[in-house]
């Protein structure tokens, strides 16, 4: 199947600063990548639906200002969870459809202080 | 929207048993149902998927079956072993897994839990 990565897989922030993640997929072009969050034990929620070059389309609830979407280019999408707050802290996912089949990236596990 | 409603929420079974998950959708427009596996900490791995115009899929000791009518779907493992143990999601899209209105909906997810 498709490759789909992250960058990092885990990462470790003081509250209040910004943290960006990387979602790339390796062997194949995605105009399209999905972000999602999930908390322990819990489901995986969408948060927002990645377009490459256009902008990113937001589930109810999600602050757009808040987590920043760009989709530069078709193989990376990036996730910028600005002014990060303990609430915060979550297992984020993306992922990328490939012949009509969703892969998902490893994760980035945030913790924010 | 979409609405995933997973069951149960915990199963344990002894190893060489059968497990099954049952899932049930809101949306009758919904055409795609995939079954994902996730081991603790890592990412949701595909394990098969259904299309709205079969009604059964099985590959080796993993079978789905689906009823579009009563909008509902299942995950049957057969001869389950202690490697199947993790957590399971379903979900469901009306975008047939890559259209423009493809979007994901997942159920809250099943740990299943092989015993030796």
């Amino acid at each position: 199947g498709a490759v789909v990565s992250q960058h990092p897989s885990w990462v470790i922030c003081k509250s209040g600063t910004s943290v960006k993640i990387e979602c790339r997929s390796l062997d194949f072009q995605a105009t399209t990548m999905f972000w999602y969050r999930q908390f322990p034990k819990q489901s995986l929620m969408l948060m927002a639906t990645s377009n490459e070059g256009s902008k990113a389309t937001y589930e109810q609830g999600v602050e757009k200002d808040k987590f920043l979407i760009n989709h530069a280019s078709l193989t990376l999408s990036t996730l910028t969870v600005t002014s990060a707050h303990p609430e915060d802290s979550s297992f984020y996912i993306c992922s990328a459809t490939e012949r009509a089949t969703e892969f998902f990236g490893p994760g980035t596990r945030l913790t924010v202080l | 929207g979409e609405n995933v409603e997973q069951h149960p929420s915990t199963l344990s079974v002894q190893e060489g048993d059968s497990a099954v998950i049952k899932c049930t959708y809101s949306d009758s427009a919904s055409n795609y149902f995939p079954w994902y596996k996730q081991e603790l900490g890592k990412r949701p791995q595909l394990i098969i998927d259904i299309r709205s115009n079969v009604g059964e899929k099985k590959d080796q000791r993993i079978a789905v079956t689906l009823n579009k009518t009563a909008k509902h779907f299942s995950l049957h493992i057969t001869e389950t072993q202690p490697e199947d143990s993790a957590v399971y999601f379903c979900a469901a899209s009306n975008g047939g897994g890559g259209g423009s209105n493809y979007k994901l909906t997942f159920g809250k997810g099943t740990l299943l839990t092989v015993n030796p």
